[in-house]
């Protein structure tokens, strides 16, 4: 499976700012995915980021508030934007297996904490 | 879209015995189904996962039932450890090609020594 790394792994940040996230692989892929995990709570899908094109948001995700950088097939970063309380969360970024397997691995994830 | 139903939430077994969860999903193009442990403070990890073609798959002490007529499919963790206490989520995958995964809600095990 790929090594998958992610910065920061923790921030504490002021309501109204924004934090960028970064989700780094140590091989090529081409779908990296981003995900919600908060508190006590199931993953929920924010977006698909492809190299190359727009990200694919889910239902009640929007680019304004998450907007997603794919630069190329190694690296993505998610924004968080205006942060509000409410967005305290562990976000994590997941890839697939290589080969063209079905598999997806998560990233260690970065927690988030708004105040 | 999908939607992936999980029970129970929470499950307490003793140390040695079985431990079961059980998962259904509502669409039926699905057909790849993984397994996640996730401990606490650490990622998910992929433990096992089986595929629409597939009834059952084992992997020592773990093993997952596929039953696509009912759109269910189980998690079973045999002789268990106090290392397997963890929250399990189970997941579905719709689609060939799309790896879009729509996750259960959980289930927290709890492994009594």
């Amino acid at each position: 499976s790929a090594v998958i790394s992610q910065k920061p792994s923790r921030d504490i940040c002021q309501r109204g700012t924004s934090l960028t996230i970064q989700c780094q692989v140590d091989s090529q892929v081409t779908m990296m995915f981003w995900y919600r995990q908060q508190p006590g709570q199931s993953l929920t899908l924010i977006a698909t980021a492809n190299q190359g094109s727009e990200a694919t948001y889910e239902s009640g995700f929007v680019i304004d508030k998450f907007p997603i950088s794919r630069p190329n097939l190694t690296f993505s970063t998610l924004t968080v934007s205006n942060m509000s309380p409410e967005d305290s969360s562990i976000y994590l970024c997941s890839v697939e297996g290589t080969g063209g397997e079905y598999e997806q691995y998560f990233g260690p994830g970065t927690r988030l904490t708004v105040t | 879209g999908e939607n992936v139903e999980q029970h129970p939430s929470t499950l307490s077994v003793q140390e040695g015995d079985s431990a079961v969860i059980k998962c259904t999903y509502s669409d039926s193009a699905s057909n790849y189904f993984p397994w996640y442990k996730q401990e606490l403070g650490k990622r998910p990890q992929l433990i096992i996962d089986i595929r629409s073609n597939v009834g059952e798959k084992k992997d020592q002490r773990i093993a997952v039932t596929l039953n696509k007529t009912a759109k269910h499919f189980s998690l079973h963790i045999t002789e268990t450890q106090p290392e397997d206490s963890a929250v399990y989520f189970c997941a579905a995958v719709k689609n060939f090609g799309n790896e879009k995964l729509t996750f259960g809600t959980g289930t927290r095990l709890t492994i009594i020594p």
